[in-house]
């Protein structure tokens, strides 16, 4: 079955810290990978897709994210983590065969301490 | 900027009853999903629809489920007899039609069910 992991549930960083959050799905096949943040009280944001192309894909607020092939990861990272980025996020994934169905990792929480 | 909006925000029922869970769609759009989220567990897709018929949907959308697009704005999920099981959080997407080209989902920002 189609799956996503996540690697770290809770992340604890101080401002101007650099950022890798790991996400690993469970297969290849045509591969459409999201990362989504969700801040307090807020609803769930995309912060960067990829469909095809540049495997190194930017993203809104600074983020980036670069899609390994051969190693099913979509990590993302931010050089410099400030105070606002505190949210959860989320990797997520739809295979071309399943439709447009998200299936999505756990998330990590990720607290910037100012 | 357009959103996708849901109410209520927090429900609470009691088990054994229907529950009906509702969503705006943004207005242009014409895929629909409904996803949840039980405490402590990932967000799981439930069923999308379009052309005014379900077109995928998982394991947990049994047939205590169904969805329904009672007028040209709303999309509604509802439970027919609620399990204590089904107490999670409710997200709506909406995304555009787009044929084989996949286009982002836009989430609403949930209704929290609870079943006592």
């Amino acid at each position: 079955a189609q799956s996503v992991s996540q690697h770290n549930h809770h992340v604890i960083l101080s401002e101007a810290a650099s950022l890798e959050l790991g996400c690993n799905y469970s297969y290849g096949g045509t591969v459409n990978l999201f990362w989504y943040v969700q801040y307090p009280g807020q609803h769930l944001q995309l912060l960067l897709k990829y469909f095809s192309g540049d495997p190194l894909v930017k993203g809104i607020k600074g983020f980036e994210a670069e899609f390994i092939k051969s190693k099913f990861s979509f990590n993302l990272r931010k050089p410099s983590v400030q105070w606002s980025d505190t949210a959860e996020y989320f990797c997520a994934a739809a295979w071309a065969e399943y439709g447009n169905k998200l299936v999505f990792g756990a998330g990590t929480i990720l607290r910037v301490k100012s | 900027e357009p959103e996708v909006t849901q109410t209520p925000s927090h429900q609470v029922t009691q088990m054994g009853q229907e529950v009906i869970l509702r969503c705006v769609p943004i207005s242009n759009h014409l895929y629909f999903y409904w996803y949840r989220q039980i405490l402590g567990q990932k967000v799981e897709f439930l069923v999308s629809f379009y052309n005014n018929e379900i077109s995928e949907k998982s394991e947990i959308f049994d047939d205590q489920f169904s969805v329904e697009r009672p007028d040209g704005s709303n999309f509604t999920l509802k439970i027919r007899s609620t399990k204590l099981e089904d107490s999670a959080m409710y997200f709506c997407a909406s995304s555009e039609a787009s044929g084989l080209v996949w286009l982002e989902q836009f989430f609403g920002p949930g209704t929290r069910l609870t079943v006592l």
